[in-house]
């Protein structure tokens, strides 16, 4: 049972260029999250969707966008990145909005930008 | 001041010694609770849910302390697969989840 897979799981990018990150889930769960990690902080959640078709900003959306057409698949883009950006990028799935259920994780995607 | 705080450790005990960590949050109004584990370069997964009354699940018990606002994980024998990374997460309402930056516990034989 894969659960959540990320795609790709490291990437090093050059100030300026793009990118899309993918996660699919095969949960069927509605709620689909993307988050960040950096050195001595929390995750932190950038953007979260609640069904297929549907998304909203989370904490730190800026320089970030998604897209959720199918409801298996969430995808985060970076139009022009910036090594602030560099950061280890989890997507995760509920069956539950957070806090009434577990949050289930994809394992990773290490992201670095030069 | 961080909304979620923990003491980043690292908490080093030997195999079957018993180590507790502790997390405060400052709002108030968080409503549920949980700790979640992350093994090294790995994704975090639930471990246990923490419940008002406190629960138990095998060697793990977990405590709220809803006047002190802070939340404990306690583990007793402690094993060399325990070596991870505790998050302490809080939720204050719907998609305002706040993790904590962790606790590092490294057992040793």
């Amino acid at each position: 049972n894969a659960g959540v897979t990320q795609t790709p799981k490291f990437r090093v990018l050059k100030t300026g260029q793009s990118m899309t990150l993918l996660c699919a889930q095969d949960m069927n769960h509605e709620y689909m999250y993307w988050y960040r990690q950096d050195p001595g902080m929390g995750l932190r959640l950038i953007h979260y969707s609640v069904g297929e078709g549907t998304t909203a900003k989370g904490e730190v959306p800026d320089g970030y966008n998604v897209s959720r057409l199918k409801k298996q698949n969430f995808l985060l883009g970076l139009e022009s990145a910036a090594p602030s950006q560099t950061s280890v990028y989890f997507c995760a799935s509920s069956r539950r909005r957070t806090g009434a259920g577990e949050l289930f994780f994809g394992e990773g995607s290490r992201l670095t930008v030069l | 001041r961080k909304e979620v705080e923990q003491d980043p450790g690292p908490f080093n005990v030997p195999e079957g010694a018993t180590v507790a960590f502790n997390c405060t949050y400052s709002n108030s109004a968080s409503q549920s609770f949980f700790w979640y584990r992350q093994d090294c370069r790995k994704e975090p997964k639930l471990l246990m849910s923490v419940y008002s009354s406190g629960n138990e699940d095998g060697r793990f018990t977990a405590q709220l302390n809803r006047a002190s606002q802070y939340i404990s994980l306690l583990i007793r024998d402690s094993k060399l697969s325990d070596s991870a990374t505790y998050l302490c997460v809080v939720n204050r309402g719907s998609f305002k989840t706040i993790f904590g930056a962790g606790t590092r516990l490294f057992v040793k034989a």
